[in-house]
């Protein structure tokens, strides 16, 4: 059974750099890994995907180490409006999806 | 706004009965995912089609079942309701079926009393 644990929680400060880190097991090196942004009474919204190494986007990077065990959700400069909740979704063989517990992200001024 | 339109956003029901959740996906999207989103067990894929056709399942349980119309719109059946069942309930479109850059919609909010 697949297991996708996440932070349940983080601080941070306006400016600052953000990781986020999902750990996850047996990914093969086509799986996907996604990352989805909540904010409340909302549904989640697409920050940014992968299955290599790095990739990059205009408001994120995804990075997945060697051993592909974990991924790691990075945000540039975070701002009061980045307060939200963070999911990471691991696609298995194209056809089964799970989702971490999700991390929230509080910014503070 | 997402693109993705889901009705009802409210739905208070009593245990026992059944509801029909309807979901229209962005224009040109094929496929349609369904997830459940609860405090207890957080976001949960159900299932998902493309095209019209059944092409993933997860944690869904046999007293809910999906389809997805010509038209692309499709519904979520929830049957023989109890209160565990209260949950947000939510519909994602994406063009591929295997890509996860999903669009979601803001969700149903199902409660069971």
């Amino acid at each position: 059974l697949a297991k996708t644990t996440q932070p349940i929680s983080m601080d941070s400060y306006e400016g600052q750099e953000v990781n986020i880190t999902c750990s996850h097991n047996n990914i093969a090196t086509n799986d996907y890994i996604t990352w989805y942004q909540q904010f409340p009474s909302q549904g989640p919204r697409f920050i940014i995907q992968g299955y290599k190494t790095k990739v990059t986007n205009e408001v994120a990077s995804l990075f997945i180490p060697a051993d592909r065990k974990s991924s790691t959700l990075s945000l540039p400069r975070v701002s009061l409006s980045d307060t939200a909740v963070y999911y990471c979704l691991v696609l298995y063989n194209f056809n089964k999806f799970y989702f971490g517990s999700g991390t929230k992200l509080n910014v503070k001024p | 706004d997402s693109g993705v339109t889901q009705t009802p956003k409210h739905l208070i029901t009593a245990t026992g009965q059944r509801v029909t959740l309807r979901c229209s996906p962005r224009s040109g999207d094929l496929s349609v995912y369904w997830y459940q989103q609860s405090l207890d067990q957080g976001l949960q894929f159900l299932i998902q089609y493309y095209n019209g056709e059944e092409r993933a399942k997860g944690n869904i349980l046999e007293r809910f079942s999906a389809q997805q119309f010509p038209d692309l719109h499709s519904e979520l059946n929830l049957s023989s309701l109890e209160l565990g069942d209260s949950a947000l309930y939510f519909c994602a479109s994406s063009v591929g079926q295997g890509v996860t850059e999903a669009f979601f919609g803001q969700g149903t909010r199902l409660t069971v009393v």
